[in-house]
């Protein structure tokens, strides 16, 4: 099971852009990168999946290094709905894609 | 598409109650996880099903938890004897193709006093 490391949290200025990045120093050639946000009294929401490089959809991008033991979740000109807690997971779609660690509360500030 | 839908999204009970937490998956998806969310442990998988079957289940608590998926479009979580230490939040997820990952919903906050 690879094991996350996230930094516990962040702050930020609306209309800043935000990268967050998540260490996966023991990620097994089949394993993935997912994120997800978890807004308060809501379950967590899948943002984006990747395997290398750039990952890019309409609310996020995933920068994986070629070596794979990082990545880094780019959110653009965050506003004050981006406050959320942001996970990091590794897996490979099995039971190893399903444990959460601590997450990053992302604070947006006015 | 409604999503997962949980039921009820609030329950308050006295300990040694009996508690059912409800579960409907999307239609279609063939994996279905109970979690639960508490301050101090965060999210816990708790169990998971693929296609009805049972395949993981070792973070149960204990004997006091169970879980059901009778059919594809729902499952049960049972708590009994309820205790103090059971209340948090659990979420029910479900997932197709886990390639685009999991869909939760928005939980049952059970408070056992």
């Amino acid at each position: 099971l690879a094991k996350t490391t996230q930094p516990i949290s962040m702050d930020s200025y609306e209309g800043q852009e935000v990268n967050i990045t998540c260490s996966h120093n023991n990620i097994a050639t089949n394993d993935y990168i997912t994120w997800y946000q978890q807004f308060p009294s809501q379950g967590p929401r899948f943002i984006i999946q990747g395997y290398k490089t750039k990952v890019t959809n309409e609310v996020a991008s995933l920068f994986i290094p070629a070596d794979r033991k990082s990545s880094t979740l780019s959110l653009p000109r965050v506003s004050l709905s981006d406050t959320a807690v942001y996970y990091c997971l590794v897996g490979d779609g099995g039971a190893n894609n399903l444990f959460f660690g601590t997450g990053t509360r992302l604070t947006v500030i006015p | 598409d409604a999503g997962v839908i949980q039921s009820p999204r609030h329950e308050v009970t006295e300990m040694g109650q009996e508690v059912t937490l409800r579960c409907k998956p999307i239609s279609g998806h063939n994996s279905l996880f109970w979690y639960r969310q508490t301050m101090m442990r965060g999210l816990e998988l708790l169990i998971y099903f693929n296609n009805n079957v049972p395949i993981d289940d070792s973070g149960m608590p204990e004997d006091r938890f169970s879980a059901k998926m009778p059919n594809a479009s729902f499952s049960t979580l049972k708590i009994q004897p309820s205790e103090p230490r059971d209340s948090a939040v659990y979420f029910c997820a479900s997932s197709l193709d886990t390639a685009y990952g999991y869909t939760f919903g928005s939980g049952t906050r059970l408070t056992v006093v």
